[in-house]
């Protein structure tokens, strides 16, 4: 166990609407990472945001936003779904100062799928 | 597309063999190369990791090779067991952004 929680661990819904997924990084953490697992895209680096800013961007969807809140949790908002978007969904968490180096601990992951 | 190209896609190996992973990458901004464990059902882990200056890391059973001038560096799972059986993913860091690869699925036959 990582230590890194996410809810739901399933979520099922159909093309066009809006879901939230929730993380909680491990404590102490401040940096919160999201990534997207698919079988033809692999495992692919959304966003990154430390202490509440955004560090860092990846392949991240228009459609696709990300908060960090003050307690340090973090939500994942993905809207006008498509078909495409079906796939795992992990968080990760590191400590310290958010330099790319510290070691990463991954959640369960959520499994999105869009009918 | 893929900035971290991985193979095999998929190897079966005996218990107590080697089972060897290859990376490329084409970057050279990357300055750090983590690989990640992945079980069914779970996230990845941090297996073990190497910076570019370094040649050779090894931690118990795993040994990651690099070769800084090829662009390509390598897992070596030694005296591998049926509980390494598990996909592995190579990675490279630049500016905060992870790339991974496409990752290999072991298979350790007892």
């Amino acid at each position: 166990d990582s230590g890194v929680t996410q809810t739901p661990k399933h979520l099922i819904t159909a093309t066009g609407q809006r879901v939230t997924l929730r993380c909680s990084p491990r404590s102490g953490d401040l940096s919160v990472y999201w990534y997207q697992q698919s079988l033809d895209q692999g495992l692919q680096f959304l966003i990154q945001y430390y202490n509440g800013e955004e560090r860092a961007k990846g392949n991240i969807l228009e459609r696709f936003s990300a908060q960090q809140f003050p307690d340090l949790h973090s939500e994942l908002n993905l809207s006008s779904l498509e078909l495409g978007d079906s796939a795992l969904y992990f968080c990760a968490s590191s400590v310290g100062s958010g330099s790319p180096y510290n070691e990463q601990f991954f959640g369960p992951g959520t499994r999105l799928t869009v009918l | 597309q893929q900035q971290v190209k991985q193979s095999p896609q998929s190897l079966i190996v005996q218990k107590g063999g080697i089972s060897i992973i290859n990376c490329a990458y084409e970057n050279t901004a990357f300055d750090y190369f983590p690989w990640y464990q992945q079980f069914p059902g779970k996230g990845p882990a941090l297996l073990i990791a190497i910076r570019p200056d370094v040649s050779e890391k090894k931690e118990g059973r795993f040994t990651i090779s690099f070769n800084k001038s090829a662009k390509q560096f390598s897992l070596h799972i030694m005296d591998s067991q049926p509980g390494d059986s598990a996909t592995y993913f190579c990675a490279a860091i630049n500016d905060y952004k992870l790339s991974f690869g496409a990752g290999t699925t072991v298979t350790v036959r007892a």
